[in-house]
């Protein structure tokens, strides 16, 4: 009964390659989020969705492309993979847009680009 | 600028001990602020929030403070215990582009011994 779910949960793949990162939340969520956490622990928003809008691009590299299918959804995929892309990623989501609504974290993603 | 950040990188207690973890904010606009507990391997867990119209806010063990003079932000956690032991972060809500996005401090590292 995880709450907010990803895959996977490792992830190491060589310069150049494509890859996703999906996201799944059972709340009943409105609304998704990606943060990026690098090696010194700082932890920054990417993107977030509403209804499967976008809401928040934090001028992402346009090699990040989330895509949201449907309300639970929120899957992001990255091309061109390079060595600073490496982090770990996690995906949240909260009830809707309201400023109190605390936002749940999955477990992240590591991704290591060789 | 947008940014969050904390005074000590780690902070070393002992068992039983009361801890005190510190956090300065730069956004004199943010009306609310959140403290998040990261354990090894997983993703952010809310502990507590406080709004601006607070200065002080308790839960079971834990106590947040905010002085909005100086833009300061407290954790204090009594009786610190081994399963304390975690990366805490402030975060702020920052209004931008009409949305609500949530913004992280660098983190401490909080470590208990026995």
């Amino acid at each position: 009964d995880t709450a907010v779910s990803q895959t996977p949960k490792y992830l190491v793949t060589q310069m150049g390659n494509d890859k996703s990162i999906k996201c799944e939340q059972n709340l009943g969520h409105d609304t998704m989020y990606w943060y990026k956490q690098d090696s010194k622990k700082f932890l920054k928003i990417m993107f977030s969705y509403n209804n499967k809008e976008l809401i928040i691009n934090e001028t992402v590299p346009n090699r990040f492309s989330p895509k949201s299918p449907d309300k639970a959804h929120l899957n992001l995929h990255i091309n061109s993979l390079e060595l600073g892309d490496s982090a770990v990623y996690f995906c949240a989501s909260s009830q809707d847009l309201r400023t109190d609504n605390e936002q749940f974290f999955g477990p992240g993603t590591r991704l290591t680009v060789l | 600028g947008e940014s969050v950040g904390l005074h000590l990188p780690t902070l070393s207690v002992q068992e039983g001990d009361n801890s005190i973890i510190n956090c300065a904010y730069s956004n004199s606009a943010s009306d609310y602020f959140i403290w998040y507990k990261q354990e090894s391997g997983k993703g952010p867990q809310f502990i507590i929030d406080i709004r601006s119209n607070m200065d002080k806010r308790q839960g079971q063990r834990v106590t947040v403070l905010l002085n909005k003079t100086v833009k300061h932000l407290s954790l204090q956690i009594a009786a610190t215990q081994p399963g304390d032991s975690a990366v805490y972060f402030c975060a702020e809500i920052l209004l931008s582009g009409g949305y609500n996005k949530l913004i992280f401090g660098a983190g401490t590292r909080l470590a208990v011994h026995p």
